[in-house]
């Protein structure tokens, strides 16, 4: 299958600080990419849909100035988190699908962010 | 009510158990169905894709009843390297293209 990798798997930040995820399809072009949040014992989240080339789009209550994202690449997406605080703390999956007939999504590795 | 809604579990069962996993979806709109496997701390892996006909791979049983908009998950013979969280997956439609939306996950522990 598809292969969508994440960077890097886990941080630990300062809180005021910024921190930068990338998700990248190793194998596929993904004109579109999902960034989702996962709170422990939660279900996943959809934060935002990053589309190559143009702004991503945030679903309701996502602050957009807060969570950055930027799909510049046909293979590469990332999520800047900006001015952390310890509430940003959570499991951040990106995915990935391939539109050559495949329904089912891709996920990243996922990157675990704690911010003390 | 929840658009996917799951029991959160934990079902604690002995290895070579059967247990039945149960989802209810509110899209009537909803399209396609699926389960996915995800592991403490991992990514979510996809399982097996829903269909409406009931579809079987291996010791995994998946079915959907749309009219009841309901999907369920059968695993025969548990091992142990069952134990994870098994989340119903829900794919409707869009502005100009599809959502997946997901369930909480209900926690399966297989015991020796």
């Amino acid at each position: 299958g598809a292969v969508v990798s994440q960077h890097p798997s886990w941080v630990i930040c300062k809180s005021g600080t910024s921190v930068k995820i990338e998700c990248r399809s190793l194998d596929f072009q993904a004109t579109t990419m999902f960034w989702y949040r996962q709170f422990p014992k939660q279900s996943l989240m959809l934060m935002a849909t990053s589309n190559e080339g143009s702004k991503a789009t945030y679903e309701q209550g996502v602050e957009k100035d807060k969570f950055l994202i930027n799909h510049a690449s046909l293979t590469l997406s990332t999520l800047t988190v900006t001015s952390a605080h310890p509430e940003d703390s959570s499991f951040y999956i990106c995915s990935a699908r391939d539109y050559n007939g495949n329904t089912e999504a891709f996920f990243g590795q996922g990157t675990r962010l704690t911010v003390v | 009510r929840k658009e996917v809604e799951q029991d959160p579990g934990p079902f604690n069962v002995p290895e070579g158990a059967t247990v039945a996993f149960n989802c209810t979806y509110s899209n009537s709109a909803s399209q396609s169905f699926f389960w996915y496997r995800q592991d403490c701390r991992k990514e979510p892996k996809l399982l097996m894709s829903v269909y409406s006909s009931g579809n079987e791979d291996g010791r995994f049983t998946a079915q959907l009843n749309r009219a009841s908009q309901y999907i369920s998950l059968l695993i025969r013979d548990s091992k142990l390297s069952d134990s994870a969280t098994y989340l119903c997956v829900v794919k409707t439609p869009g502005a100009g293209s599809y959502q997946l939306t997901f369930g909480k996950g209900t926690k399966l522990s297989v015991i020796p």
